[in-house]
């Protein structure tokens, strides 16, 4: 199975700063690679898939970065509205896997 | 808009069986590939399994920690698929989603989630 690993598991920022989420797969998953956003009780939902396309209607302020098996999810300013978790997912290989989670504060 | 409603969560005693069921609205249902994914209590997400439409083969797929127990189904006539659980063990509690989007790659549109509680 491909793993996914993300750094960091959880961060504190100020509203305004510049977040950044990395994703690393245990193996070229080339740009089969999507990110979702969790809020707390709701069913995550779709951001960036393929790298770095962005989702219908997800603010430009999101954006999705990397090839091959390191990729980055940046928010270039963060917003109340963005305090949630993020996962990332490879689509490359079966069983799908996805990170284990970073959760996003406002410090 | 794309709607997607479970169905058939609850307790459970281990070595029970449950079956969950996904209403789907909205999306051309007989081309979508539908998955499953769990999330156990303040965990992150864990992809259950799949099935292919039917003329992309109708094929299921699973995680190791399911295979063999679970099997997932499809109703294109209703439009639904189905989660169908057996032998359940403590560690199958959790919220179960349904979720479909751009077939083989990406999951465009989930369901609220179905909690499924194990224990005796």
């Amino acid at each position: 199975d491909i793993q996914m690993t993300q750094s960091p598991s959880s961060l504190s920022a100020s509203v305004g700063d510049r977040v950044t989420i990395t994703c690393r797969a245990s193996q070229i998953i080339y740009s089969n690679l999507n990110w979702y956003q969790q809020k707390p009780g709701k069913a995550p939902k779709l951001l960036i898939h393929g790298e770095s396309s962005l989702q219908t209607g997800v603010p430009s302020r999101f954006r999705g970065s990397g090839s091959g098996t390191d990729f980055t999810l940046t928010i270039s300013s963060l917003q109340p509205e963005d305090v949630a978790t993020y996962f990332c997912q490879q689509s490359h290989r079966i069983p799908r896997t996805f990170g284990q989670g970073t959760k996003v504060e406002i410090k | 808009e794309v709607q997607l409603l479970e169905s058939g969560g609850g307790l459970v005693k281990p070595g029970g069986s449950l079956r969950l069921s996904c209403a789907a609205s909205g999306v051309s249902f007989r081309d979508a590939w539908m998955t499953w994914v769990r999330q156990a209590p303040g965990k992150g997400l864990e992809w259950v399994g799949r099935i292919k439409s039917e003329s992309d083969g109708g094929t299921t797929d699973y995680a190791a920690p399911v295979k063999d127990r679970f099997s997932i189904s499809r109703d294109d006539s209703k439009n639904m698929s189905f989660l169908e659980m057996n032998s359940l063990k403590i560690e199958d509690t959790a919220v179960y989603y349904c979720a479909t989007g751009v077939p083989g790659w990406s999951f465009d549109h989930w369901g609220q989630g179905n909690l499924v509680t194990v224990s005796s």
